[in-house]
């Protein structure tokens, strides 16, 4: 049981480049999430997907999109990446969005140069 | 947007005292939860409580939470220093099926 797992865990691009962050779980959880954390700043919420089949917005979405390709695995895309993107990246899922405990990934620390 | 933030940023204490964190928040909520988080690491849940509780402890944690001060505290008694952490709160918010994260606080225990 390997909870919450993601690839990559280190990156390094460059300016206007793309790339997929990739998360799976395997606990059988119905909500996933995306969040980034800048030094003094927390977590801020990117996207989230409350259920499989629906995805919506956090509080620092753009730049960013977003497929819950099925019930395990949640993706994070940036199409044309900006130093300001510059940032740990975490993956978390929960049983139910907003009521429950949540589980997160170890995190992709992601350079942009 | 509402978001925790808790008091102090930073907290260094001996192995074997105790330590207080605290979290306000603005709007009304359904739980408030406590996480931890090792330097490079990802975040490990801690202990949530509902809006209709007032205490909960787990181990050598003691949470309480006041909501007519949308206020809560995270107390560890007798600290080690593999607490040493970074501890953020977080609260859902009655009307989303969002966390929102705090800044949290810094934790640095002494042998």
């Amino acid at each position: 049981n390997a909870g919450v797992t993601q690839t990559p865990k280190f990156q390094v691009l460059k300016t206007g480049q793309s790339m997929t962050l990739q998360c799976a779980q395997d606990m059988n959880h119905n909500s996933m999430y995306w969040y980034r954390q800048d030094p003094g700043m927390g977590l801020r919420l990117i996207y989230y997907s409350a259920s499989e089949g629906t995805t919506d917005k956090g509080e620092v979405p753009n730049g960013y999109n977003v497929s819950r390709l099925n019930k395990r695995e949640f993706s994070l895309r940036l199409e044309s990446a900006a130093p300001s993107q510059t940032s740990v990246y975490f993956c978390a899922s929960s049983e139910v969005a907003g009521l429950d405990t949540q589980y997160f990934g170890p995190g992709t620390r992601l350079t942009v140069l | 947007s509402q978001q925790g933030e808790e008091d102090p940023q930073a907290l260094s204490i001996q192995e074997g005292e105790n330590a207080t964190m605290n979290c306000s928040y603005k709007t009304s909520i359904n739980n408030l939860q406590w996480y931890r988080q090792n330097s490079g690491r990802g975040l490990v849940h801690l202990i949530l409580i509902r809006s209709n509780e007032r205490e909960k402890h787990s181990g050598r944690l003691r949470v309480t939470l006041d909501t007519s001060k949308k206020s809560s505290s995270l107390l560890i008694t007798a600290s080690r220093a593999a607490d040493t952490a970074s501890y953020f709160c977080a609260t859902a918010p009655s009307n989303t099926d969002k966390l929102i994260f705090g800044t949290g606080t810094r934790l640095q225990v002494f042998p």
